[in-house]
């Protein structure tokens, strides 16, 4: 089982500011990685597959890049509704696996 | 429009059965993976399984494996978690999503199991 480490557990910054999150894979898993964000009672969110291609209706201050076991998800400038929980997920190899998250909480 | 709208909360006793669905709409059912996904109160995801329902391939994580069945019935787009006796660590909210990708999701089924 791949198992993927998200650092850190929490960051705080302030809005406007850029966010760097980071996701490591105990194995190469090419590019078969996304990014989902959680707000407190939703359902989670895709905002990034294929390691770099933003889904649907994402804003573009959401980036996400890397292959093999390290990647990243970049949000440029934080707004308001950017703080949240987010996930990385593997889907490269069965059993599919998540990371433990970071919590991006306002400075 | 593509939507996952899940059964309903639940409250059940330890070791009582129980089986969850997830309806589909706006898009081809059988030609889509659907996943299942846990999380506990206050905690992370878990992925726990898959099911191609166009011809039922299921796949688990080993965490769940013997601990839910997933079925689907593609003639009513609908996938399924079944549990046969819960116990009070089934306690979470459990999503559907659909594909690899996780590209749409449910709203979430609440399951509670306390005596």
């Amino acid at each position: 089982e791949i198992v993927m480490t998200q650092s850190p557990a929490t960051l705080s910054v302030s809005p406007g500011e850029r966010a760097t999150l980071s996701c490591r894979a105990s194995q190469s898993l090419s590019s078969n990685l996304a990014w989902y964000q959680q707000k407190p009672g939703q359902a989670p969110n895709l905002l990034i597959y294929d390691a770099s291609t933003r889904a649907t209706g994402v804003p573009a201050r959401f980036s996400g890049s890397g292959s093999g076991t390290e990647f990243t998800l970049t949000i440029s400038s934080l707004q308001s509704e950017d703080f949240a929980v987010y996930y990385c997920q593997q889907y490269n190899n069965w059993p599919r696996t998540f990371g433990q998250g970071t919590k991006v909480e306002i400075k | 429009e593509v939507q996952l709208v899940q059964s309903g909360a639940e409250v059940k006793k330890p070791g009582e059965s129980l089986k969850i669905s997830c309806k589909g709409s706006g898009y081809s059912f059988s030609n889509y993976w659907i996943a299942w996904v846990r999380q506990m109160p206050g905690k992370g995801l878990e992925w726990m399984g898959i099911i191609y329902p166009g011809d039922s391939d299921t796949r688990y994580s080993p965490s769940f494996q013997g601990q839910v069945i997933i079925s689907a019935d593609k003639s009513i787009s609908t996938a399924y978690l079944q549990w046969n006796s819960l116990k009070a660590s089934d306690t979470a909210m459990y999503y559907c999503a659909r594909s690899s990708k996780l590209d749409y999701w449910g709203q979430g089924t609440l399951v509670t199991v306390s005596s």
